[in-house]
């Protein structure tokens, strides 16, 4: 299983949206509605920010929204804050009982 | 909510057996609703499934590791453990545990995370 593929990085100034795609396969992002995404700052363990492709756990703010179009998912942040600035990671599930993580995508926040 | 807290050797010799313990509190490991899993992360890298044990007994890995990787657990310590064989340096990661719930499919709780170094 290969892993899913997210920009290096992206950047925005406070106030401003950014969005970071994940691109998958018919066999992961495209086949399910299982998409998660997870914020990760330095030397933390990461946290869930969206699961099943468009819902929020509680607690989490709803400027993080989730969207999925074929075989590629999106995580949109809108109203930046320079707090969002972190490490940002898909996860699909793939084929069976496998899960595949993305690249991973450094947001900057200006 | 339950916490999670990962414990084990931070160094381990190449060609030898990485193991780690999960120690979950505030919850039980029997819980239908829930699965349990590692994760890891190499310096600098990403995040990389490394399996995931269902309270039915039934335990997938990752098809990369699946080889060299055993995740078993026990019941009545609410702990669950890792076992990655014949390490290489490649192997050197910090390593994850978390929990699954199964409505949403997502890994909703992990623990801090335990840096795995190795090293001769």
């Amino acid at each position: 299983q290969s892993a899913l593929t997210q920009p290096a990085s992206v950047s925005g100034s406070p106030g401003q949206s950014i969005t970071i795609s994940c691109t998958g396969f018919r066999s992961d992002v495209g086949n399910y509605n299982f998409v998660s995404w997870y914020q990760q700052h330095p030397g933390k363990a990461p946290q869930l920010m969206i699961y099943g492709g468009n819902k929020r756990p509680s607690g989490v703010s709803n400027r993080f929204s989730g969207s999925k179009s074929d075989d590629t998912a999106s995580l949109t942040i809108s109203g930046l804050q320079p707090e969002d600035e972190a490490d940002y990671y898909c996860c699909s599930h793939s084929g069976g009982n496998n899960w595949v993580f993305g690249g991973g995508t450094k947001l900057t926040v200006l | 909510q339950p916490h999670l807290q990962e414990s084990g050797p931070g160094l381990v010799k190449p060609s030898e057996t990485l193991s780690l313990t999960c120690i979950v509190s505030g919850g039980s490991l029997r819980i239908s609703n829930f699965r349990w899993a590692w994760i890891r992360q190499s310096p600098g890298g990403g995040l990389e499934w490394i399996g995931t044990f269902y309270y039915s007994d039934n335990t997938y890995y990752n098809p990369s590791l699946k080889s060299r990787v055993t995740i078993s657990v026990d019941t009545p310590k609410s702990q669950f453990s890792l076992k990655l064989s014949s390490v290489t340096a490649a192997d050197t990661a910090v390593y994850f545990c978390a929990r699954q719930p199964n409505i949403f499919d997502a890994f909703d709780i992990w623990g801090q995370g335990r840096l795995v170094s190795v090293s001769s």
